[in-house]
């Protein structure tokens, strides 16, 4: 089965800190997504990489930063934590063509 | 930009049909995708459909699509409890990247 695994479902941090949330695909595809979802606002993308070591801003990257080293390894990187990141971060990838986005289970970011 | 709107929440009584609606913006959608997400978990696709095609069915699952009106809606026949859930309208961003624009999502309520 195919699968894309996010390293943490639940973390707690503190405002100031490096926060790194890392997300793993087996399913070699090119294109790779962070997001963040909150109650009534849906999924707002953050960033997206579409090879390796490529990069693209979403609608709000700001405090945020990413990193994409190898194919199926896509990082995201709070720079300095604060409260206002408190989320749920989803992780998702997908290859051209019809078959949408795999997502990740999720990491539940508190910052404290 | 590119937009995709969606009720908020939906209440139905276990037994009869949920219809889930959603509007989009984008002339040029090639696929448009149904999206569950459990409480806690991540989002899993539950169907798509082709942008030449009108409807979809898939067991329970009724998808209709007016592009005149750039209307897509989810029906579920006989909802069941466990249907209970958010369900996202998503929509293929034209401009490249397989990048998915998603709704808010829809809160489906099933009770007895």
């Amino acid at each position: 089965d195919v699968k894309v695994t996010q390293s943490s479902r639940y973390l707690v941090k503190r405002t100031g800190e490096k926060v790194f949330l890392e997300c793993v695909q087996d399913m070699d595809h090119e294109n790779m997504f962070w997001y963040r979802q909150d109650p009534g606002l849906g999924l707002r993308l953050i960033y997206f990489s579409y090879d390796v070591k490529m990069k693209e801003k979403g609608d709000i990257p700001e405090g945020y930063s990413v990193s994409r080293e190898k194919k199926e390894r896509f990082s995201l990187i709070l720079e300095s934590a604060s409260t206002n990141q408190t989320s749920m971060y989803l992780c998702a990838s997908s290859q051209q063509g019809r078959d949408g986005y795999t997502f990740g289970s999720g990491t539940r970011l508190t910052v404290v | 930009g590119e937009d995709v709107e969606q009720s908020l929440f939906l209440s139905v009584r276990e037994g009869d049909s949920s219809v889930i609606n959603c509007t989009y913006t984008d002339s040029s959608s090639t696929y448009l995708y149904w999206y569950k997400q459990e409480p806690g978990a991540g989002l899993q696709l539950l169907t798509y459909i082709f942008s030449n095609m009108d409807m979809k069915q898939d067991q329970r699952l009724t998808v209709l699509l007016n592009k005149k009106d750039k209307h897509l809606s989810l029906r579920i026949a006989d909802t069941q409890t466990g249907d209970s859930a958010i369900y996202f309208c998503a929509d293929s961003f034209s401009g490249g990247y397989n990048k998915l624009i998603f709704g808010a999502g829809t809160r489906l309520a099933v009770h007895p």
